[in-house]
């Protein structure tokens, strides 16, 4: 089973527009991490935030904002007035100890496709 | 700084090569990682580092094998590949491997095995 899903494959959206990317995880530790990262097409995955599992409140970045709720089990990422720079593939991944490392799952991405 | 950098950018090799791919960090960071991407996937561990030692090898073939020289150097060292082994290769670096600490990783090496 995928502790990390990411159910939207692929999100084409019109330049200014909100778009939400969800991630739903699962895990049965109490002591956890959840990322999100960007790879754009050149390929570099780059690190967007980290929360960990004793701290649900939300956090707005600029034009990003993210929604944590332990009661779902979701951690999801809203884009406000999205541009084209956003296209990119979004990873959600969770992190759970396993003999003491956190070493992150990833979900299988988002493609995020802004038209201008 | 929070930049991980890797050489080459593209490699092609045939499949009785030998090549290295190499990364190199400089935050101070006690954690290295390999990992194979394949397209429209996401990235799949391959090795991980602690304090310079090899703490987890994910089943990876015995053709890739990972070296690290000092705290800043992360090789992977290719012998033998096989087509399906063509992928980019992502290195990354974080503080440690407890506490969840988010990873940095480098723009990749997009490898091709002919």
């Amino acid at each position: 089973a995928q502790k990390v899903t990411q159910a939207q494959t692929e999100i084409s959206v019109v330049e200014k527009e909100d778009v939400t990317l969800d991630c739903v995880y699962e895990t049965r530790d109490t002591t956890y991490y959840l990322f999100w990262y960007k790879q754009p097409p050149s390929g570099e995955l780059v690190f967007l935030i980290r929360r960990n599992s004793f701290d649900e409140q939300n956090e707005i970045s600029g034009r990003y904002s993210w929604n944590f709720q332990k009661s779902t089990s979701s951690f999801n990422f809203t884009i406000t007035a999205s541009q084209v720079v956003d296209s990119a593939v979004y990873f959600c991944a969770l992190s759970e100890s396993t003999g003491g490392s956190y070493i992150p799952t990833f979900g299988r991405g988002t493609s995020l496709i802004v038209h201008p | 700084d929070t930049e991980v950098t890797q050489t080459p950018k593209h490699l092609v090799m045939g499949m009785t090569n030998k090549k290295s791919l190499k990364c190199e960090q400089h935050m101070g960071h006690r954690a290295m990682y390999w990992y194979k991407q394949k397209a429209k996937k996401p990235p799949e561990l391959m090795f991980v580092y602690s304090y310079e030692k090899l703490s987890i090898n994910e089943s990876v073939p015995s053709r890739f094998s990972p070296e690290c020289p000092n705290s800043s150097l992360l090789n992977l060292h290719l012998h033998a590949l096989q087509p399906e082994d063509s992928a980019l290769y992502l290195c990354a670096s974080s503080r440690g491997r407890g506490q969840g600490y988010e990873q940095y990783f480098g723009p990749g090496t997009r490898l091709t095995v002919t």
